[in-house]
């Protein structure tokens, strides 16, 4: 099963929007409502950020949101702040599996 | 609070076999699937594979790269999930990740590294 694509970088200023996508196909992100996204810290396990394509686990700021259109999932983070910086990966099911993307990084100039 | 804690992790030869455990608490364990999840040095996650729980028949999914090698088993009365690696080769050397699997991942484990090598 091929790894969802995510870019492999993405920057924003203290207080901006970011969004960063996630493209799989119709036998993943666009078949399921199983999307989900996590953040990594360096030497950290990851963290997960939203669920079900777009809900926020308890604890979770509200400016972290989702959303899907077709095969392409899309995680944004606005007001984004230093503690953002950091890995992001999506995840799907797919056929009794999951598969991740190869991640972002995020970088808050 | 949920807790997930791996162990087992070590050097070990190519080839050979290891067996991770992961020792759950905070949660009644046998009502969740649990999935093992793994991180090569400075790469992406990738999944491993996924026990069910006994409600959905305890059954056990793998990625097409471990299918064959490596065994999910659990112990609820222990609250214990495990993954017995078998033929490991270079390429397994990761961080391995216990989680907890709802559909989706939610709770991680620190990770135990494995590494292969000669």
């Amino acid at each position: 099963q091929s790894a969802l694509t995510q870019p492999a970088s993405v920057s924003g200023s203290p207080g901006q929007s970011i969004t960063i996508s996630c493209t799989g196909t119709s036998s993943d992100v666009g078949g399921y409502n199983y999307v989900s996204w996590y953040q990594q810290h360096p030497g950290k396990a990851p963290k997960l950020m939203i669920y079900e394509v777009s809900n926020r686990p308890s604890g979770v700021s509200n400016r972290f949101s989702g959303s899907k259109s077709g095969n392409t999932a899309s995680l944004t983070i606005s007001g984004l702040q230093a503690e953002d910086e950091a890995d992001y990966y999506c995840s799907s099911y797919t056929s009794s599996r999951w598969v991740f993307g190869g991640g972002t990084k995020l970088t808050v100039l | 609070e949920v807790q997930l804690v791996e162990s087992g992790g070590g050097l070990v030869q190519p080839g050979r076999s290891l067996r991770l455990s992961c020792t759950a608490s905070g949660f009644t364990f046998g009502d969740y699937a649990m999935s093992w999840v793994r991180q090569a040095p400075g790469k992406g996650l990738e999944w491993v594979g996924f026990i069910r729980s006994k409600a959905y028949g305890g059954t056990t999914e793998y990625a097409a790269s471990v299918k064959g090698r490596f065994t999910i088993s659990r112990d609820d009365s222990k609250s214990i999930a495990y993954l017995q690696m078998n033929s490991l080769k270079t390429e397994d050397t990761a961080v391995y990740y216990c989680t907890r699997d709802w559909g989706p991942v939610d709770y991680w484990g620190q990770g135990t590294l494995v590494t292969v090598s000669s």
